[in-house]
């Protein structure tokens, strides 16, 4: 089966620039979930959807970061304005949202801010 | 709140042998999961191995295999056989029974095999 599909790779803006985040889950996973890995750290949770909803979003920092997920497929990820501390890899995840299942990772975005 | 804590930033081990990777973590709950992942180069996060916590029975996956202790709240990972692709970052992770399904991981640590 196909895997998660994240782009771009990587990306590199100046702060206070907006930057836009793709993924696209497995096919039939109800369930997405986006972490922020900054350098030296393990994933955080931003936000997760269940189909178009949102179950999860508490440590997304909602005045410069937003995300959606239309049609309970793809989703987007978006920062605006960008500070210097959103330097990290982005990654997407999908699970099939059953607990036993496990959650598939994409490869990620870096992002750097300059 | 859940954390999870891998005390040991970097090991290194020979190609063939076996090394342990520690992990401890702390919750108030009775039913979650706990797996490891492994993080190479190219980033993307594989799983290794996963451990429900109402199983008494450590988990096993080929080389790989875990040593739960649920009372020690300790979740350690064994590779046996080292292999150099099995060079990477290896991540600890919990998720909780119910609510959200969010993995919760720790800092995670890096493994140098040597040939």
């Amino acid at each position: 089966e196909a895997g998660v599909a994240q782009s771009p790779r990587y990306k590199i803006i100046e702060k206070r620039q907006s930057v836009a985040f793709w993924c696209n889950p497995i096919s039939g996973h109800a369930t997405l979930y986006w972490y922020q890995q900054i350098l030296g750290q393990g994933p955080k949770l931003l936000i997760q959807f269940q189909n178009n909803g949102v179950v999860d979003d508490s440590q997304l920092p909602k005045d410069r970061f937003s995300a959606e997920r239309l049609k309970g497929v793809d989703s987007t990820l978006k920062i605006q304005p960008a500070k210097l501390e959103d330097s990290a890899v982005y990654l997407c995840a999908s699970s099939l949202g059953q607990p036993n299942q496990p959650q598939h990772f994409g490869d990620g975005t870096r992002l750097s801010i300059l | 709140a859940q954390t999870v804590t891998q005390s040991q930033p970097e090991m290194s081990v020979q190609e063939a042998e076996t090394v342990t990777l520690s992990c401890t973590y702390d919750t108030s709950e009775s039913d979650y999961y706990l797996f490891w992942y492994k993080q190479p180069p190219s980033r993307q996060m594989i799983l290794v191995i996963r451990q429900e916590a109402y199983k008494q029975q450590n988990a096993t996956e080929n080389r790989f295999s875990v040593n739960f202790q649920k009372a020690a709240k300790s979740f350690s990972l064994k590779i046996s056989d080292s292999q150099l692709g099995d060079a990477a970052m290896y991540f600890c992770a919990y998720r909780s029974e119910g609510g959200s399904e969010k993995l919760v991981f720790g800092k995670g640590m890096k493994l140098t095999v040597n040939p």
